[in-house]
């Protein structure tokens, strides 16, 4: 089965610096990965997804970066506002299978 | 459009019992997974369904089962509570179903067992 994780349980950064949260997977044959944001009391929220025949993606503020050698994709976040302060986890998914989520790095953002 | 709504919010139930969650998708998406979220253990699947039929399950006990309408509305049922079952319920809809197009979450129902 899959097995997602992230490297760090919480990171700080300061308000307008960029922030990487990493993520790590277990499955070479994993197809598919999103990254959430979740605030606390609210249910996770879409950020931006990749499919395994990609390397990069841009959004609004938001690249991942996926690594299919070392297993390995990562979030970053340009310009870091207090309101990205928030849990972020990865999801990892296997052609007929579910998903797996990591257990998620705590981001705080110091003004 | 509308998000993924889940009621109720929030459930306080004793053990022995029964409770029964709903989620109402956004529309046009046919497929429901509902998912588990402790502390401990993050987030973990129950099962998904798609077009009223269940399409794939997850590594809990029969205690907890689910049902999907003809309107992609979904109910989630846990039986015979355990302490254990405190947890964030929460339910996603996707378009094209797990795999194939994002899970967009709805806010969760968040059991309590005493």
């Amino acid at each position: 089965g899959e097995s997602v994780g992230l490297h760090l349980p919480t990171l700080s950064v300061q308000e307008g610096d960029n922030s990487i949260i990493n993520c790590a997977y277990s499955n070479s044959a994993s197809d598919y990965f999103i990254w959430y944001k979740q605030e606390s009391g609210k249910g996770p929220q879409f950020i931006i997804d990749i499919r395994s025949n990609m390397d990069k993606r841009q959004g609004q503020r938001v690249t991942v970066l996926l690594n299919k050698t070392v297993k390995h994709l990562s979030l970053q976040i340009a310009a870091t506002q207090p309101g990205d302060s928030a849990v972020y986890f990865c999801a990892g998914h296997e052609e007929g299978n579910q998903f797996y989520f990591g257990t998620g790095t705590s981001l705080t953002v110091i003004p | 459009k509308a998000g993924v709504t889940q009621t109720p919010r929030y459930l306080i139930k004793t053990r022995g019992q029964q409770v029964t969650l709903s989620c109402s998708p956004i529309s046009g998406h046919r497929s429901v997974s509902w998912y588990q979220q402790t502390p401990g253990q993050g987030l973990q699947f129950l099962f998904e369904y798609f077009s009223e039929t269940q399409r794939n399950k997850g590594n809990f006990p029969g205690r907890f089962s689910g049902r999907q309408f003809s309107n992609s509305r979904s109910e989630m049922n846990v039986s015979t509570l355990e302490l254990g079952d405190s947890a964030l319920y929460l339910c996603a809809s996707s378009l094209q179903g797990i795999g194939n197009s994002p899970l967009h979450f709805g806010n969760g129902t968040r059991l309590t067992v005493t």
